[in-house]
């Protein structure tokens, strides 16, 4: 199906133990995103990648690393997970740069909780 | 990137019109204004997107003007469903844009 899907929907982890979310696109748009969303709170870009073998800081990137080897995929790892990233993750893709009326499309999230 | 403020909750009723503002006072001048809806428990999605002046789809209007600094999007005669939180981003379309949203307007639309 075509679309945006990340992967699990839900996840429990212990702290300090290693996670990665999937986040994978049928478009093959250029660009792709992950954010974080606390409870009650807004958006918070985490890494993004404007191509495969291209990926650049967003605001919240400790504790994060990323890869897009693919550029239909662009996993997120937390490396030793803490209880503070415990959050809902959101992946997004968007087309190519310079094209008027771009728009980003989002997946379902991944709910993480870190005990 | 341009700083943007939105008031943070609206009420409404059903079958009003809802009108959210942003003001955001230091647009650039290859700045777009983009809003997205958020449903609880899902991702933003895209509503509509304008330069200046006006612009209508089948599901809002964005409302621009001539100095740009602020924008209101306007949802006409909403719904229960229309409850979400609704997020106002400037930035450039091209490359280069990292999405970065601010904290919404949350709106609830009342029977």
């Amino acid at each position: 199906d075509a679309g945006i899907t990340q992967s699990p929907r839900y996840k429990i982890t212990e702290t300090g133990r290693q996670v990665t979310l999937m986040c994978h696109q049928t478009w093959s748009h250029s660009y792709m995103f992950w954010y974080r969303q606390d409870l009650g709170h807004g958006l918070r870009l985490i890494y993004y990648s404007a191509a495969a073998d291209i990926t650049d800081k967003g605001e919240v990137p400790d504790g994060y690393v990323v890869s897009r080897s693919k550029t239909e995929n662009f996993p997120l790892t937390l490396e030793s997970a803490t209880r503070s990233q415990t959050s809902v993750y959101f992946c997004a893709s968007r087309v190519d740069r310079g094209v008027v009326g771009t728009e980003a499309f989002f997946g379902q999230g991944t709910r993480l909780t870190v005990v | 990137l341009a700083k943007t403020t939105q008031p943070i909750s609206m009420d409404s009723y059903e079958g009003q019109e809802v009108n959210i503002t942003c003001s955001h006072n230091n647009i650039a001048t290859n700045d777009y204004i983009t809003w997205y809806q958020q449903f609880p428990s899902q991702g933003p999605r895209f509503i509509i997107q304008g330069y200046k002046t006006k612009v209508t789809n089948e599901v809002a209007s964005l409302f621009i003007p001539a100095d740009r600094k602020s924008s209101t999007l306007s949802l006409p005669r909403v719904s229960l469903s229309d409850t979400a939180v609704y997020y106002c981003l400037v930035g450039p379309v091209a490359a280069g844009n990292k999405l970065t949203f601010g904290g919404g307007t949350r709106v609830l639309v009342k029977p």
